[in-house]
């Protein structure tokens, strides 16, 4: 069964004050890892898709990168506007398309 | 559309009704999921389309839990005698196909009393 793991929970971080956001990940046969974000009240925002061991992607001041086992979202100098729950989901190898999603981060960002 | 849209927004029911959650897909994507969202729980698979093929049911939670695509397109999601513990988010998302990142909708809230 695939599994995925984030941590932390919560996390409170300083407007500027850098921080990495983990998820791991039990699945056999990765086809990608995904990264969303979800404001509250609104659907998951599609960030990042990661499909190999190594593979790293930036968007403004987020990066996402994968090891086999596990990937980092790193926040760098983060604003109050980045505040939000940060989700990732594994796709499995031919499966339908479903995707298996952790519990998610809650970031908050103190100006 | 410019976007997934789901409607109603929210809808609050007595356990024991049925009730129908719509989905409008982006326009030209072939793949369509159904996602639930319960309160501090990781969002779950129930149901995808793709183009005319037969959908993969494997998440639907019980055969309370029907789902129709009509047309390719727009999406409805049944839930028959409403228990309580479906009281959840309920997220449509579509694709543009079989390897492209989903897009959500802002989900249906619904509330069972």
């Amino acid at each position: 069964e695939d599994q995925v793991t984030q941590s932390p929970e919560a996390l409170r971080l300083q407007e500027g004050e850098s921080s990495s956001l983990n998820c791991s990940y039990t699945v056999s046969g990765l086809r990608g890892l995904f990264w969303y974000r979800q404001d509250p009240g609104k659907g998951p925002e599609f960030l990042f898709t990661l499909y190999s061991a190594g593979e790293e992607k930036e968007k403004e001041r987020l990066k996402a990168t994968l090891t086999k086992k596990e990937s980092f979202l790193h926040i760098t100098a983060p604003k109050p506007e980045d505040s939000a729950t940060y989700l990732c989901a594994v796709e499995r190898s031919g499966s339908a398309r479903q995707l298996t999603f952790g519990s998610g981060t809650q970031l908050t960002v103190l100006p | 559309g410019a976007g997934v849209s789901q409607s109603p927004s929210n809808k609050v029911t007595e356990k024991g009704k049925d009730v129908e959650l719509r989905c409008d897909p982006i326009s030209g994507h072939t793949a369509l999921y159904w996602y639930r969202q319960s309160l501090g729980q990781g969002l779950e698979f129930l149901i995808y389309f793709q183009g005319n093929s037969a959908p993969d049911k494997s998440g639907l939670p019980s055969d309370r839990f029907s789902a129709e695509r009509t047309g390719g397109s727009v999406s409805t999601l049944t839930i028959q005698r409403t228990q309580q513990e479906d009281s959840a988010v309920y997220l449509c998302a579509s694709s543009h196909d079989r390897v492209s990142e989903a897009f959500f909708g802002q989900g249906t809230r619904l509330t069972v009393v």
